[in-house]
C-alpha cells in the first residue's frame, strides 16, 4: 500500500523557470515531511524538510509547502538550475519510520 | 566523516546463490534501515535497527531475506538463495537520532542483479 504518491515520473524545465514538483499522502499520522535528492550512482540525500504544523519552509532556491486538508506537498525550485536535474523523492515519517514515493526525475534543460 | 559505505557497489549473481550486502555506519549513529529501490515501487524499507536491535522487520519479503548487526557500526543483508525478481538497487541509511529528525545519511547503494 503506497501512503506517498508521486504521480508524475518526470518533469522537463528549461533553466532558469520554476520546477514544482508533487506529493500526495495518505496517513494522516504523517508528522513530517522531507524531499531527497538523487543522482545516478549515488544514494538519495536530504534537501528541505516541513513539520505537519507549518504550511511552508524555505531555503534559498527550495521551498516546500503543505496542505494538509489535501493531503499534499509540493517542492518548489526557482530558479532551475542544470545541476538540479536529478530524481527527488518526496518522504513521510511516522515515528521512526520513512515513507517514501516512487520519485520524479526532474530534467532542466539549458 | 566518509559516511555510510555500503559494499559491494555491484553484484552480479546466479539465480539460488547467496548474496551478501554490507553496510558500514556513521560513526555516532544509532538507527540502521535497509531499503530497496525498484522501478515499480520506489524505495521500500526492509528493516530497521535501533541500537543494535531489529526493531521492524514487516518490509523485508521472505524468509530468503536476512539481516544482522553485529556490532553498533556494521550490518549485513543476506539474500539465500537468491532470484531475479530480487534484483534491485539495495541502500542502507543511518541516523543519530530514533526519529530521523536529521534525516537519513544513504549509503551510494549495492545494484544487485540476478541471472
Amino acid at each position: 500500500d503506497q501512503q506517498v504518491k508521486q504521480n508524475s515520473p518526470s518533469l522537463s524545465v528549461q533553466e532558469g523557470r520554476i520546477s514544482i514538483l508533487n506529493c500526495d499522502y495518505t496517513n494522516s499520522m504523517f508528522d513530517y515531511f522531507l524531499w531527497y535528492k538523487k543522482y545516478p550512482a549515488e544514494g538519495p540525500t536530504f534537501l528541505i524538510s516541513i513539520s505537519s504544523i507549518k504550511d511552508k519552509n524555505e531555503d534559498g532556491r527550495f521551498t516546500v509547502f503543505l496542505n494538509k486538508s489535501a493531503k499534499h506537498l509540493s517542492l518548489h525550485i526557482v530558479p532551475s538550475q542544470p545541476g538540479d536535474s536529478a530524481v527527488y523523492f518526496c518522504a513521510a515519517r511516522y515515528d521512526y519510520k520513512l515513507s517514501f514515493g516512487a520519485g520524479t526525475t526532474v530534467t532542466v534543460r539549458a | 566523516d566518509a559516511g555510510v559505505i555500503q559494499s559491494p557497489r555491484h553484484e552480479v549473481t546466479e539465480m539460488g546463490q547467496e548474496v551478501t550486502l554490507r553496510c558500514k555506519l556513521i560513526s555516532g549513529h544509532n538507527s540502521l534501515f535497509w531499503y530497496r529501490q525498484t522501478m515499480m515501487r520506489g524505495l521500500e524499507l526492509l528493516i530497521y535497527f535501533n541500537n543494535n536491535v531489529p526493531i521492524d522487520d514487516s518490509g523485508m519479503p521472505e524468509d530468503r531475506f536476512s539481516a544482522k548487526m553485529p556490532n553498533a557500526s556494521f550490518s549485513t543483508l543476506k539474500i539465500q538463495p537468491s532470484e531475479p525478481r530480487d534484483s534491485a538497487v539495495y541502500f542502507c541509511a543511518s541516523s543519530s537520532s530514533h526519529r530521523g529528525l536529521d534525516g537519513y545519511t544513504f549509503g551510494s547503494g549495492t545494484r544487485l542483479t540476478v541471472v
